[in-house]
């Protein structure tokens, strides 16, 4: 149980274009959904917390607007990376909580690489 | 400002002995603790979490320790495998709704 995808799992894209990243609960109702990005041997770091129904609430230093986050659904949360540029390449890592536990059941990430 | 830290950036022990990685937190409104694996290109696994009302939580191979008072938390690994070979995020949270602080990461290189 408490499986979690992600897709794509890699995206290469121009700079300029956006790109959307789907995290997908696939066993359970995730209440609350969180967005992180992971650069090479750092550790992960908290982009934007999401609960089903309501806007994003986001960390220091991340822009809203550049990095769209919804979470329409129990199941789906979504991060769309708009007008990307080399700089937004990384690791994005979703993970999902349910209301009755503490754990962050993670996906296996997604490597975005801007050109 | 690192809240979780993980000071020993790697780990080498030898299969069948005990790994010991350790964590030091600062914020002590923390409430619960987790161990997380991390594979390269993969996300976290969850391995073993603890409550701050315990001191101890064992999970088969994996144990973790929870001393309040110094603020710091260990995972024992007992016996090592080359399958444990990994890096491992110690995990914070309880401070701000659900959100959790990971520390940096420990790797850990189990070797035959």
């Amino acid at each position: 149980g408490a499986v979690v995808s992600q897709h794509p799992s890699w995206v290469i894209c121009k700079s300029g274009t956006s790109v959307k990243i789907e995290c997908r609960s696939l066993d359970f109702q995730a209440t609350t959904m969180f967005w992180y990005r992971q650069f090479p041997k750092q550790s992960l770091m908290l982009m934007a917390t999401s609960n089903e129904g309501s806007k994003a609430t986001y960390e220091q230093g991340v822009e809203k607007d550049k990095f769209l986050i919804n979470h329409a659904s129990l199941t789906l949360s979504t991060l769309t990376v708009t007008s990307a540029h080399p700089e937004d390449s990384s690791f994005y890592i979703c993970s999902a909580r349910t209301a009755l536990l503490y754990e962050q059941y993670f996906g296996p990430g997604t490597r975005l690489t801007v050109t | 400002d690192q809240q979780v830290k993980q000071n020993s950036p790697s780990l080498s022990v030898q299969e069948g002995r005990i790994s010991i990685l350790n964590c030091d937190y600062t914020n002590s409104m923390f409430d619960y603790f987790l161990w997380y694996k991390k594979y390269p290109a993969e996300g976290p696994t969850f391995l073993i979490s603890i409550s701050s009302i315990k001191d101890k939580n064992e999970d088969g191979r994996f144990t973790v320790f929870l001393n309040k008072s110094a603020k710091h938390l260990s995972l024992h690994i007992v016996p090592s495998q080359p399958g444990d070979s990994a890096v491992y995020f110690c995990a914070a949270g309880g401070d701000s709704g659900y959100a959790l602080n990971f520390g940096k990461g420990t790797s850990l290189l189990v070797t035959p």
